[in-house]
């Protein structure tokens, strides 16, 4: 199984609701990350959790939170976002953060924010 | 810290000709660099990585990358183009400096025409 599911798949939200988008890996990565990418641009890393344990958040708003329940699962709740955040979420995961291993890629989450 | 840039937006090329997608690296140390092709509406899918040894490596569905350290170059390279190829593909380097993040190029957007 080399497969990185998201769910949904399409979400629309008001800037006052509460979401959360759901990632989903049992290839045994201890690494797992947050992407947003916007249309014809690359993804922008937006958090990076190793071994469960948050490592990295690329000065990201509050209204974004992730979250690891344990090591298959990575959600992101969403809060009171805005327009702009509109975008591509990419959840992805790899063996670990080594430098010589490859990062799998769910096939993303489109965002819509009303 | 490390990047990687793709200095075409957009390449087009007949069905059956060889293709070619440059990238260029800017590294302090070993390049640890990746190849991902994106179809409309999809995720990342990994084609291939360099790490270190030959120059030439092989990866998914028929494409291959040169690595060439004089010239600090990663280009992704397929012999005979298939209209099914054409998608947005993104080079990418693992930073070491910072906590092996991997880094994306800009994207460039292939084309292949019947």
């Amino acid at each position: 199984d080399t497969e990185v599911t998201q769910t949904p798949k399409h979400l629309v939200m008001g800037m006052t609701n509460k979401k959360s988008l759901k990632c989903e890996q049992h290839m045994g990565h201890r690494a797992m990350y947050w992407y947003k990418q916007k249309a014809k641009k690359p993804p922008e890393l937006m958090f990076v959790y190793s071994y469960e344990k948050l490592s990295i958040n690329e000065s990201v708003p509050s209204r974004f939170s992730p979250e690891c329940p344990n090591s298959s699962l990575l959600n992101l709740h969403l809060h009171a976002l805005q327009p702009e955040d509109s975008a591509l979420y990419l959840c992805a995961s790899s063996l670990e953060r080594g430098p010589n291993t490859e990062a799998f890629f769910g096939q993303g989450t489109r965002l819509t924010v009303v | 810290a490390q990047s990687v840039a793709q200095p075409e937006d957009q390449v087009n090329v007949a069905e059956g000709n060889p293709l070619t997608v440059k990238c260029t690296y800017s590294v302090s140390g070993n390049p640890y660099l990746f190849w991902y092709v994106q179809y409309p509406n999809r995720g990342l899918q990994f084609l291939l990585k360099y790490i270190t040894g030959d120059n030439l490596v092989k990866g998914s569905y028929g494409f291959e990358a040169e690595f060439n350290k004089s010239q600090t170059s990663f280009h992704l390279k397929k012999p005979s183009a298939l209209v099914s190829d054409s998608a947005l593909y993104f080079c990418a380097v693992r930073d070491t400096f910072r906590n092996n993040d991997m880094r994306f190029g800009a994207g460039t957007r292939l084309t292949v025409k019947p």
